[in-house]
């Protein structure tokens, strides 16, 4: 059974600095998900990785995937105040069958 | 991007009555899902479609039900709401890799 584990599960950082929030899993993947929900709203996906060695950037957020270490990042740089939000991560399991971990709830604060 | 619609958003309903929360995409998605989510909690994949008259269970047990006569259209129906059943169902589709999300409809049964 796949267990997707994220951590930290609160982060609570200044603006202007950075941070990593982790995501293991526990079986063979080559495709895993970042997602963010902001407070009483849906999911917007973020990135999407699909190979080992995966890197993509977007503004302040970057994410990367081991599928080896079965381990994924996202790392943020410089955070500002709009980055407030759950970050989800999600690894497939079989087929478009998504196993979501528990979420990081990330603060940043002024 | 997909488009992804939801209905209703919002829902009180009282114990013992029959509820269906309306899924629709018009992109064409073959596959379709339905994810329960508490409040700061994580998704679980409660019921998926990868196309016409095809449904699965998914990993959460839940006492749902779901039917796919049109490939738009995943409706999910509670024949007895009960108050466990009080949480955030969130419909998704996807065509490659990445799913896409609806709104959401935040049900409370009383």
């Amino acid at each position: 059974e796949l267990k997707v584990e994220q951590n930290p599960l609160f982060l609570s950082m200044q603006e202007g600095k950075n941070y990593t929030i982790y995501c293991n899993y526990s079986t063979t993947s080559d495709r895993l998900y970042w997602y963010r929900q902001d407070p009483g709203k849906s999911l917007e996906s973020l990135f999407v990785l699909l190979s080992n060695g995966a890197v993509k950037q977007e503004g302040r957020l970057m994410a990367s995937l081991d599928t080896k270490a079965r381990l994924s990042t996202l790392h943020i740089t410089a955070a500002v105040h709009d980055l407030s939000a759950t970050y989800f991560c999600a690894v497939d399991e079989d087929g478009n069958k998504l196993v979501f971990g528990a979420g990081t709830i990330l603060r940043v604060k002024s | 991007e997909a488009d992804i619609y939801q209905t209703p958003r919002y829902l009180v309903i009282g114990t013992g009555k029959k509820i269906t929360l309306e899924c629709s995409q018009t992109m064409g998605h073959d596959k379709m899902y339905w994810y329960q989510q508490d409040p700061g909690m994580e998704l679980h994949l409660i019921h998926y479609s990868y196309g016409v008259n095809s449904t699965e269970k998914g990993d959460l047990s839940s006492e749902s039900t779901v039917s796919r006569i049109r490939t738009e259209h995943f409706p999910l129906t509670l024949e007895s709401a009960r108050p466990s059943h009080t949480s955030q169902y969130l419909c998704a589709s996807s065509e490659g890799p990445e799913q896409y999300f609806g709104p959401g409809t935040r049900l409370t049964v009383t």
